[in-house]
């Protein structure tokens, strides 16, 4: 069964910080992986995807990269502003008979203070 | 606005009373999922639909029923609610499955008493 970890569960940083979020998962025969924020009281709102023949995705300020064979990928975001609190989840899809069955990790819950 | 939209947003039921959690979106996305969401649990999920007709378990289906009433309309149904179920539920819709662009409804806070 496929298990995702996200290291730390919280984290709180002063505005202007580079920052790395960590996914961990135990099966590496993934099809992709996601980052999704949560804002509290919302839904999720889709961030970056990386299948498993990349390395890494860029949107802006964000940058997911993906090693796939040690069931690892990092959420660096660049220049932290307030505008960034919000918790980080990861999504695994398995693929096989499990595609489309996201596994999630339990976020990282990020401050950003002024 | 273009999106998923749940009903209702907050619901107290008494244990052994049914209710279904209704989901519309409109984006003309072929797969649908339902997930719910406890502290410490993160997301699981419960039903999903890959298409219009199909339907499918996902990690925790017992003690719900979906309904994939059309392309646009996936229902979650409690048939006898239990203290258990006291969570927070999310509809998604997705372009097909696994792919970008998943898109979350706002939630529905489902306490059972």
């Amino acid at each position: 069964k496929q298990e995702v970890t996200q290291i730390p569960a919280a984290l709180s940083v002063p505005e202007g910080e580079n920052l790395v979020l960590n996914c961990s998962f135990t099966d590496s025969a993934i099809y992709n992986l996601q980052w999704f924020r949560q804002d509290p009281g919302k839904g999720l709102t889709s961030l970056l995807l990386i299948q498993s023949s990349q390395r890494e995705q860029t949107s802006g300020r964000l940058n997911a990269s993906l090693d796939k064979s040690s069931g690892r990928s990092t959420l660096y975001i660049a220049a932290s502003q307030p505008g960034d609190s919000a918790t980080y989840l990861c999504a695994v899809n398995a693929g096989g008979t499990s595609y489309g069955k996201l596994t999630f990790g339990q976020g990282t819950i990020l401050t950003v203070h002024p | 606005n273009a999106g998923v939209t749940q009903t209702p947003k907050f619901q107290v039921l008494k244990t052994g009373q049914s209710m279904t959690l209704q989901c519309a979106q409109d984006m003309n996305h072929n797969s649908m999922y339902w997930y719910r969401q406890d502290p410490g649990m993160g997301l699981r999920l419960i039903y999903y639909s890959a298409s219009e007709g199909t339907t499918d378990k996902g990690e925790v289906p017992n003690g719900y029923n979906v309904s994939r009433l059309n392309k646009r309309e996936f229902s979650l149904r409690l048939e006898s609610a239990a203290p258990s179920q006291t969570s927070v539920y999310f509809c998604a819709s997705s372009p097909r499955e696994g792919s970008y662009g998943y898109t979350f409804g706002s939630g529905t806070r489902l306490t059972v008493v």
